[in-house]
């Protein structure tokens, strides 16, 4: 199976909302709601943001937020923040054994 | 609380192996799957596989199927990968992840990353 598609970049102004989109196919992200969403620094480990497609964990901010269409999973941050420019990665469950992630977006806070 | 604490850096030479480690604390080990990802540099996240920190089962990418051994040692809480055949491609940081409970597909906790550098 190949990875998930994800757009290279995406830029937005303090304040403003940026959307992310993670595309699969209806063996990944069409038939599961086992979406997932990771922020990463640079340097540093990647960071869970977003599961089973719209659950935020504990301490995340809610600006954050997940939601699926068909094959094609979005991220959306509200309020855009400077502390949110970073690397964001998608994953998807893929049926037994496995796992696929998306090649990533790098999100720049203009 | 929970910590996954990776073993160091490493250089090999291409067609050797490497073995990896994760040790975890803060919860109970076998309650929950480990995973292992893999980062070449400026790239992106890549799955490498899952074990069972219970059964001691393993299931591998198929991308790696062949070259790589997921284990563990139940009686330090201690995760290892061993990846042979090594190549310049394999020139990455290498992160263990802990599923979120057994059989589940999201991560709650990484470890630091392990960089090797495989290089003549």
């Amino acid at each position: 199976q190949s990875a998930l598609t994800q757009p290279a970049s995406v830029s937005g102004s303090p304040g403003q909302s940026i959307t992310i989109s993670c595309t699969g196919t209806s063996s990944d992200v069409g038939n599961y709601n086992l979406v997932s969403w990771y922020q990463q620094h640079p340097g540093k480990a990647p960071k869970l943001i977003i599961y089973e497609v719209n659950k935020r964990p504990s301490g995340v901010s809610n600006r954050f937020s997940g939601s699926k269409s068909g094959n094609t999973a979005s991220l959306t941050i509200s309020g855009v923040q400077a502390e949110d420019e970073a690397d964001y990665y998608c994953s998807s469950y893929g049926g037994s054994p496995t796992l696929l992630f998306g090649g990533g977006t790098k999100l720049t806070v203009l | 609380q929970v910590q996954l604490v990776q073993s160091g850096a490493e250089v090999k030479k291409p067609g050797a192996s490497v073995k990896l480690s994760c040790k975890a604390s803060g919860y109970i080990f076998t309650t929950n799957y480990m995973h292992w990802v893999r980062q070449a540099p400026g790239q992106g996240l890549e799955w490498m596989g899952v074990i069972n920190p219970s059964s001691g089962s393993a299931s591998y990418s198929q991308e790696f199927q062949g070259r790589v051994t997921m284990t563990r040692d139940t009686s330090t809480g201690t995760v290892y990968m061993e990846l042979s055949s090594l190549r310049s491609e394999d020139t990455a940081v290498f992160y263990c992840a802990r599923a979120c409970g057994v059989d589940c597909p999201h991560f709650d906790y990484w470890g630091q990353g392990a960089l090797v550098t495989v290089s003549s």
